[in-house]
């Protein structure tokens, strides 16, 4: 079946600009993270979601970082006035519930350019 | 200090090797103990897990895990060049409600044929 898709898969933008960055969980999950992961680091947690509610959105940077999951499937990470070290990938993972015996699958991730 | 710990390498073996992974940690609130391969361009896929301290095998994989000393390790046997990835450890938490892994900045291997 269809894994957790990202896209775009790149984006360039300039500092300043608004971007928006999308994610389609595995069909039937109803656990949805996002992550941060920068060049040479792991994935750091930004935001975790059960259903249609931010959970947990703790690891948010700042208040230019926005994430919705309107109707509990597709997602989108929302990045106002970029800044050139919100260059990273940012990767989005799925799971079938929100506990740790849950694995989380990962798509393949934006990799965000900031000019 | 970081909670996880991790050497990135580079580590280059030759086929048939052995490889050991390790990592450490400074948080005795983690409760579970994963390892997570990530090919170039690729998303992160678990490969292991476990909760207790000793040793989990699975084929070529052995993960082990030392709470008292906080200390975590992957072992893999006869290496191959598709191994050639970037191994992640990763620790859960329960904080604020909700399952949160925090990773380790990953090893990169490359395994020559």
């Amino acid at each position: 079946g269809a894994g957790v898709s990202q896209t775009p898969s790149n984006k360039v933008t300039e500092k300043g600009k608004y971007v928006e960055l999308r994610c389609d969980p595995i069909s039937g999950h109803t656990a949805l993270y996002w992550y941060r992961q920068s060049l040479g680091q792991g994935p750091e947690f930004l935001i975790y979601f059960q259903g249609t509610g931010a959970a947990d959105d703790s690891g948010l940077p700042n208040d230019r970082f926005f994430a919705v999951r309107p109707e509990g499937s597709v997602s989108t990470l929302k990045i106002q006035r970029t800044e050139r070290g919100d260059s990273a990938v940012y990767l989005c993972a799925s799971s079938p519930g929100g506990g740790w015996d849950n694995e989380q699958f990962f798509g393949p991730g934006t990799r965000l350019t900031v000019l | 200090q970081k909670e996880v710990e991790q050497d990135p390498g580079p580590l280059s073996v030759p086929e048939g090797a052995i490889v050991s992974l390790n990592c450490t940690y400074s948080n005795s609130a983690f409760q579970y103990f994963m390892w997570y391969r990530q090919y170039s361009r690729k998303g992160p896929e678990l490969l292991m897990y476990t909760y207790s301290s000793g040793n989990k095998e699975d084929g070529r994989f052995t993960a082990q895990v030392d709470k008292s000393s906080k200390y975590i390790s992957l072992f893999i046997r006869d290496s191959q060049p598709s191994d050639s990835a970037t191994y992640l450890c990763a620790m859960s938490i329960t904080q604020g409600g909700s399952e949160k892994l925090v990773f380790g900045k990953g090893t990169k291997l490359t395994v020559n044929p």
